[in-house]
């Protein structure tokens, strides 16, 4: 398996454009997770699936943000309106289970918000 | 929720020395306890991990210890190479039933002078 791949790598986008980010996780993975990572805040959780049912959306910021898994093998995490306080490395991760066991992390998109 | 609290923020020592990292955890049922690595511009990734029946467990230069009781946790790496220098996170949660996913401290960034 390629690992959890997120797409794009790097973001730049104007504020208030909207922004998807991409996330598909490991195969057989049963949770995915979103985080957001900032020098100030460090490692936040935003939201969390299991069989693809969002479980916990506590961590998202804002109704600017929301989160699907139409299937298996598929996340998006969108921002409408962006703004440049968005501006962020986020990370999709999914595990096989909730917690006790390791979560496998993609390499990250960078969103930048001018 | 848990909240999980990291010190130092920023750790410096000369190559060869041994580094501490330490962590707080408030959620008494919390009983996984996972450590990760962030290299400059990486994905997180697990180095470690101890569960709460044990106190401690080591895998080559790196060790982890944990008290129940005091609800705290530490890293400690011996013999320290400059390729330990990144950014350590350590992380809380609960794996049983009803798990949330891991609730992560904010990061030390370990400095290997040489």
């Amino acid at each position: 398996d390629a690992g959890v791949i997120q797409s794009p790598r790097h973001e730049v986008t104007e504020m208030g454009q909207e922004v998807t980010l991409r996330c598909k996780p490991i195969s057989g993975h049963d949770y995915l997770f979103w985080y957001r990572q900032t020098m100030m805040r460090g490692l936040e959780l935003l939201i969390y699936f299991n069989n693809n049912v969002p479980i916990d959306d506590s961590g998202m910021p804002e109704d600017r943000f929301s989160a699907k898994m139409p299937n298996a093998s598929f996340s998006t995490l969108k921002i409408q309106p962006s703004e440049p306080r968005d501006s962020a490395v986020y990370f999709c991760a999914s595990s096989l289970i909730a917690a006790g066991t390791e979560a496998f992390f993609g390499q990250g998109t960078r969103l930048t918000v001018v | 929720g848990e909240n999980v609290e990291q010190h130092p923020s920023t750790l410096s020592v000369q190559e060869g020395d041994s580094a501490v990292i330490k962590c707080t955890y408030s959620d008494s049922a919390s009983n996984y306890f996972p450590w990760y690595k962030q290299e400059l511009g990486k994905r997180p990734q697990l180095i470690i991990d101890i569960r709460s029946n044990v106190g401690e467990k080591k895998d080559q230069r790196i060790a982890v210890t944990l008290n129940k009781t005091a609800k705290h946790f530490s890293l400690h790496i011996t013999e320290t190479q400059p390729e330990d220098s990144a950014v350590y996170f350590c992380a809380a949660s609960y794996s049983g039933g009803g798990a949330d996913g891991l609730t992560f401290g904010k990061g030390t960034h370990l400095i290997i002078q040489p």
